[in-house]
């Protein structure tokens, strides 16, 4: 199975901070990474899938890069409404892993 | 509107099965794969099965690969999950989900709970 490792955990930011948030692979998994974002009580909402493809009606704030083994999920301009917890989710093969989840918190 | 609504949860002793459905509405359910994934409470996000869009192929995570079942009946616009011999470590909101662009999950049910206790 492919494992997923997010860092940090948590973080505290301030509205406006910029983000950043990594997630790697045991092993590459190209560009079959996707994003999400999970409020308290809430359903998860995709953000990013193939990496950096933006989901449509997506704020454009939000960004992810990477392939291979290394990616990452940006917020350029962190808005209250971002505090939540974020998954990345591998869709190169089954099981289809997520990470631990990064909490975004407010500072 | 696109809707996916889960249901069938409920408190269940170890050892029991239960059937989860999820019905969807708003878009051809007979076009799309779909998921089960579960989060057990103050948890993160784990995927529990995916099937294709004609039910002949389905694939498990080895927690409950052969206890779980997952089917759809594109008739009726819905997806099953049957869950037998469960156990503790099953408990958790089990979320449906629509699945796109490989196995990305773009719309989510609202989850139903399962506990497993005695």
């Amino acid at each position: 199975d492919i494992q997923m490792t997010q860092s940090p955990s948590s973080l505290s930011a301030s509205v406006g901070d910029r983000v950043t948030i990594t997630c790697r692979a045991s092993q590459s998994v190209a560009t079959s990474l996707s994003w999400y974002q999970q409020k308290p009580g809430k359903a998860p909402k995709l953000l990013i899938y193939t990496a950096s493809s933006l989901l449509s009606g997506v704020p454009s704030r939000f960004s992810g890069s990477g392939s291979g083994t290394d990616f990452t999920l940006t917020i350029t301009s962190l808005q209250p409404e971002d505090f939540a917890t974020y998954y990345c989710q591998q869709i190169y093969s089954t099981p289809l892993t997520f990470g631990g989840g990064t909490k975004v918190e407010i500072k | 509107e696109l809707q996916l609504v889960a249901s069938g949860g409920g408190l269940v002793q170890p050892g029991g099965s239960l059937r989860l459905s999820c019905a969807a509405s708003g878009f051809t359910f007979s076009s799309y794969w779909m998921h089960w994934v579960r989060q057990a409470p103050g948890k993160g996000l784990v995927w529990v099965s995916r099937i294709n869009s004609d039910g002949s192929s389905t694939t498990y995570a080895d927690s409950v690969k052969g206890r779980f079942t997952i089917s759809r009946d594109n008739a009726k616009n819905t997806l099953y999950l049957q869950m037998d011999s469960l156990r503790a470590e099953d408990t958790a909101l089990y979320y449906c989900a629509r699945s796109v662009s490989g196995g990305s999950a773009d719309y989510w049910g609202q989850g139903t709970l399962v506990t497993v206790s005695s």
